[in-house]
C-alpha cells in the first residue's frame, strides 16, 4: 500500500489552462503539504493544512490553491498555467508530533509549453 | 522564521570513506526537529534520520549518523563506508514547534560516490 500517492505523475499542457494534481494519505496523519522543487532542487513549502486550518507561504501566487475535502486529501488546483510554474510538485504528510518525519508523494512533474 | 543552510552544493567521496555533509540552522524556536532526506536521481524522498533539539544523544542509523551540536546550531550528516547507490541528492530539514508544523528544507548537497 502506497502511504502517500499522488495523481498523475507526469502533466504536460499548455500555458493558460487549469490543472489539478491530487494527494492522497492513508497514513491517518493529521497535516498535509504541498512543495515545489524548482530545477535547482530547491524544495519550497507552498501550503500546509492541518485540521481545516491552512498555511499559505505568502509568496504563493493565488493562481495555486489547495482544496481538501477531507482529512486524507489535498489536492492543488493550478489557473492560468504559466511557463514558470513547470517543475516537480511533492505532496506529504505527517503527524502534528515533532519528532516524526514528512512522508513524501512520489512527486508530479508538472511541464508548460 | 526558519532558516537551513547547506553551504556545499556538490561533494565527492571514494567508495567505502565516509562523508560529513554540513547543515546550520536558524531559529527562535525553543523545540524543534531535525531531519535529513535522500533524493535519488529517481526522485523520491527518502527520510534518512532525526534529531531532536533536547536530545542528549546523537542520532544514528545504520550508517547514518548526526553531529548535532547545539550551541553551533549545527547538524551535519555523516556517512560511513560510502557505497556507490549513495550517489544522491541530500536535504537537511527543520519543523519547528511554533511553524505550523511546516518543514523547511536547505538547498541540497549532491553527493557523488566515487568507484
Amino acid at each position: 500500500d502506497t502511504a502517500v500517492s499522488q495523481t498523475p505523475k507526469y502533466l504536460v499542457t499548455q500555458m493558460g489552462n487549469d490543472k489539478s494534481i491530487k494527494c492522497e494519505q492513508n497514513l491517518g496523519h493529521d497535516t498535509m503539504y504541498w512543495y515545489k522543487q524548482d530545477s535547482k532542487k530547491f524544495l519550497k513549502i507552498m501550503f500546509s493544512y492541518n485540521n481545516k486550518e491552512l498555511i499559505i507561504n505568502e509568496t504563493v501566487p493565488n493562481r495555486f490553491s489547495p482544496k481538501s475535502p477531507d482529512k486524507a486529501h489535498l489536492n492543488l488546483h493550478i489557473n492560468s498555467l504559466e511557463l514558470g510554474d513547470s517543475a516537480v510538485y511533492f505532496c506529504a504528510s505527517s503527524p502534528q508530533t515533532l519528532n516524526t518525519e514528512a512522508f513524501f508523494g512520489q512527486g508530479t512533474r508538472l511541464t508548460v509549453v | 522564521a526558519q532558516k537551513i543552510t547547506q553551504t556545499q552544493p556538490g561533494m565527492f567521496v571514494q567508495e567505502k570513506e565516509a562523508v560529513t555533509l554540513d547543515c546550520t540552522y536558524d531559529t527562535s524556536d525553543p523545540s524543534y526537529g531535525l531531519f535529513w532526506y535522500k533524493q535519488p536521481s529517481s526522485g523520491e524522498m527518502i527520510f534518512l534520520i532525526y534529531q531532536g533539539s533536547y536530545d542528549q544523544q546523537n542520532a544514528t542509523e545504520g550508517r547514518y549518523s548526526l553531529n548535532f551540536q547545539k550551541a553551533r546550531k549545527s547538524a551535519n550528516l555523516v556517512i560511513s563506508a560510502s557505497q556507490l547507490g549513495d550517489s544522491a541528492m541530500y536535504f537537511c530539514a527543520m519543523r519547528g514547534m511554533n511553524t505550523g508544523n511546516q518543514f523547511y528544507f536547505g538547498t541540497g548537497t549532491s553527493l557523488t560516490v566515487i568507484p
